[in-house]
């Protein structure tokens, strides 16, 4: 079955600065990779989702890259804010949709002021 | 109000005492998923319905059951729980597309489970 690496699994970083977060699939038939983000005690939230056909999508300050020949897809977050502090996970499906997501393990993001 | 609802929020037992955690959605979605949440493992998908008396495995089925006899509802079931089912369980839903693809899954606000 698809299994998704997700890194790193903490990234800390300053007010403004980029934060990248990384994952990488086995299953070459997965074709939608959408990312969540979960602030601390509350449900996880869609940020952004793309799909194969895609190689980039972006909103506002959020944008995720995908490579299919090497089977990795990134999250870039611009000019970070102390409210972006998170834990963030990507996902990736097989299905078209997002019927039977398999999740990385997340990335605990922390925005210094 | 738009929203899943699940319940209860919060939930002590003990091994071997049947329980089920009520999910339920008002947004007359087709799609419903039950996840689990655990340290360093991120969310795992136990069940998923893609409508009424469809269900099919996720990738943690075992020790759980669920059933989908109306649209709204999407009970958790742990007949004989443990305590490694002690986590973090969380209902999702989504409208499907006209294509027959799901997106955007709304989670609900999660059940903190401890089995003792």
């Amino acid at each position: 079955g698809e299994n998704v690496e997700q890194h790193p699994s903490t990234l800390s970083v300053q007010e403004g600065d980029s934060a990248v977060i990384k994952c990488t699939y086995s299953d070459s038939a997965s074709n939608y990779f959408p990312w969540y983000k979960q602030e601390l005690g509350k449900r996880p939230q869609l940020i952004i989702d793309i799909r194969s056909n895609v190689g980039e999508k972006k909103d506002q300050r959020i944008a995720v890259t995908l490579n299919k020949t090497a089977k990795h897809f990134s999250l870039h977050i611009t000019e970070t804010q102390p409210e972006d502090s998170a834990v963030y996970f990507c996902a990736a499906s097989t299905q078209g949709g997002s019927e039977k997501l398999v999740f990385g393990k997340g990335t605990k993001l922390t925005v210094n002021p | 109000e738009a929203q899943v609802t699940q319940n209860p929020r919060y939930l002590i037992t003990v091994t071997g005492k049947k329980l089920t955690v009520t999910c339920s959605q008002n947004m007359n979605h087709e799609y419903m998923s039950w996840y689990r949440q655990d340290p360093g493992l991120g969310l795992r998908q136990i069940y998923y319905s893609m409508n009424v008396e469809v269900t099919d495995k996720g990738d943690v089925p075992e020790g759980y059951k669920v059933s989908r006899k109306e649209k709204r509802n999407f009970p958790l079931i742990l007949e004989s729980p443990s305590p490694n089912q002690t986590s973090l369980y969380f209902c999702a839903s989504s409208p499907t597309w006209v294509s027959g693809v799901i997106e955007t899954q709304y989670f609900g606000p999660g059940t903190r489970l401890l089995v003792l």
